[in-house]
């Protein structure tokens, strides 16, 4: 059956540091992967989209990798901040079916960046 | 910025009551979801929406479960007769066009005593 994995333990890292949160994906050809910021008691809020035939995007302070030979996403937050303390989560949708793609979550990794 | 909205921030129902949550998606996305997250564990498909039916619903969606886009801007969730397992937090999603990242609402936290 499809496996997202994400780190289970919680990421503490230093203000100013880069953090870098690991996704990792079994018996699933995903067309593309996402990744979302979650607070606690709110919904997933969008924060980059990655496509199969991508290696890398990037955002702001933002930057995924992508290899779908390793089925490994990379999601880095550079120069991290008090305020980037969340649960960041990958989801990843398969092929183009028309209409909707849902969207397969992993269980997301908790990043607490300290002063 | 646009916002998907949610109706009622909480609500809390007897086992075997029928509820409703209610949706606002953005108004010119086409692509609609509901998504449940039980209390610590991950965010779980329930059911997408796209040209007045349902595309696609995961295994927990059973025959107890229902939407409707009545009128052109809700969109709306019902549950006949809740369980005590239906007790999750419940976001409603919807985006414009394929490949695009999703616009979640803030959710409905269903408690079912």
């Amino acid at each position: 059956s499809q496996k997202i994995e994400q780190n289970s333990e919680a990421l503490n890292i230093q203000e100013g540091k880069t953090a870098t949160l690991t996704c990792n994906y079994t018996n699933y050809s995903p067309a593309y992967l996402q990744w979302y910021r979650q607070d606690p008691g709110r919904g997933p809020v969008f924060l980059l989209l990655i496509r199969e035939n991508e290696k890398e995007k990037r955002k702001e302070r933002l930057k995924v990798t992508f290899d779908t030979t390793l089925k490994q996403s990379l999601f880095h937050i550079t120069a991290s901040q008090p305020a980037d303390s969340a649960t960041y989560l990958c989801a990843l949708a398969g092929g183009l079916t028309g209409g909707g793609n849902k969207l397969t979550f992993g269980t997301g990794t908790q990043l607490k960046v300290e002063l | 910025e646009p916002e998907v909205t949610q109706t009622p921030s909480h609500q809390v129902t007897q086992m075997g009551q029928e509820v409703i949550l209610r949706c606002v998606p953005i108004s010119n996305h086409l692509y609609f979801y509901w998504y449940r997250q039980i209390l610590g564990q991950k965010v779980e498909f329930l059911v997408s929406f796209y040209n007045n039916e349902i595309s696609e619903k995961s295994e927990i969606f059973d025959d107890q479960f229902s939407v409707e886009r009545p009128d052109g801007s809700n969109f709306t969730l019902k549950i006949r007769s809740t369980k005590l397992e239906d007790s999750a937090m419940y976001f409603c999603a919807s985006k414009t066009v394929l490949n695009y990242g999703y616009t979640f609402g803030s959710g409905t936290r269903l408690t079912v005593v």
